[in-house]
């Protein structure tokens, strides 16, 4: 069965520091979504993304992070300046159409930031 | 924005019982969900369920839309049940918005 990736599963970096996070949604799905889960709070949204460009986007998701579908694959997540509170899972999803169809999540990248 | 809360927020079971979770949402929403997140920390996919009453062997749901609720349902309840299950609801603001709840955390005991 088709299923969402991610990498890496877990990435550690210095404060300051710029990090990519990578996902290769479902294949024929063609609405993606990023969300962050600080460690024991609910899931987050962050933003969504359709036909190369931000759909919608939550207050969290400021100038610092962006997000990129740079092939027909790929599907990214940068944040500039990493902060300590930046620690947290985040998570890929994927969606085949517009209209609120299930969303298939990823197994997450676990970020920590010192 | 929307409020999603989940009730109730901790929940302790013995193998083989059964239980009832519940979703409240303050707005209109264009799609509802429940996960359950495993102590690994993979979300799981169990319903997706604007509206009506779904089954999937010892789980099923119901979600009341013009009520604002939806109920997860499991029976006979299992050690592998544990973990937290989320409900999301989805609205369209311009573009499609998941609002998650805090989320039930379920712990089945032998």
């Amino acid at each position: 069965e088709p299923e969402v990736t991610q990498t890496p599963s877990h990435q550690v970096t210095q404060m300051g520091q710029e990090v990519i996070l990578r996902c290769v949604p479902i294949s024929n799905h063609l609405y993606f979504y990023w969300y962050r889960q600080i460690l024991g709070q609910k899931v987050e949204f962050l933003v969504s993304f359709y036909n190369n460009e931000i759909s919608e986007k939550s207050e969290i998701f400021d100038d610092q992070f962006s997000v990129e579908r740079p092939d027909g694959s790929n599907f990214t997540l940068k944040i500039r300046s990493t902060k300590l509170e930046d620690s947290a899972m985040y998570f890929c999803a994927s969606t085949r159409g517009l209209a609120g169809e299930t969303q298939y999540f990823g197994p997450g990248t676990r970020l920590l930031v010192l | 924005g929307i409020q999603v809360e989940q009730s109730p927020p901790d929940l302790i079971l013995q193998e083989g019982a059964n239980s009832t979770l519940r979703c409240n949402f303050s707005d209109s929403v264009n799609n509802l969900q429940w996960f359950h997140q495993n102590p690994w920390g993979q979300l799981i996919n169990l319903f997706y369920i604007p509206s009506g009453t779904k089954q999937n062997g010892r789980l099923s749901a119901t979600t009341v839309a013009t009520e604002r609720y939806s109920l997860l349902y499991i029976s006979s309840s299992q050690t592998t049940d544990s973990g937290v299950y989320f409900c999301a609801v989805e609205r369209q603001t311009g573009g499609f918005k998941t609002i998650f709840g805090a989320g039930t955390r379920l712990f089945v005991k032998a």
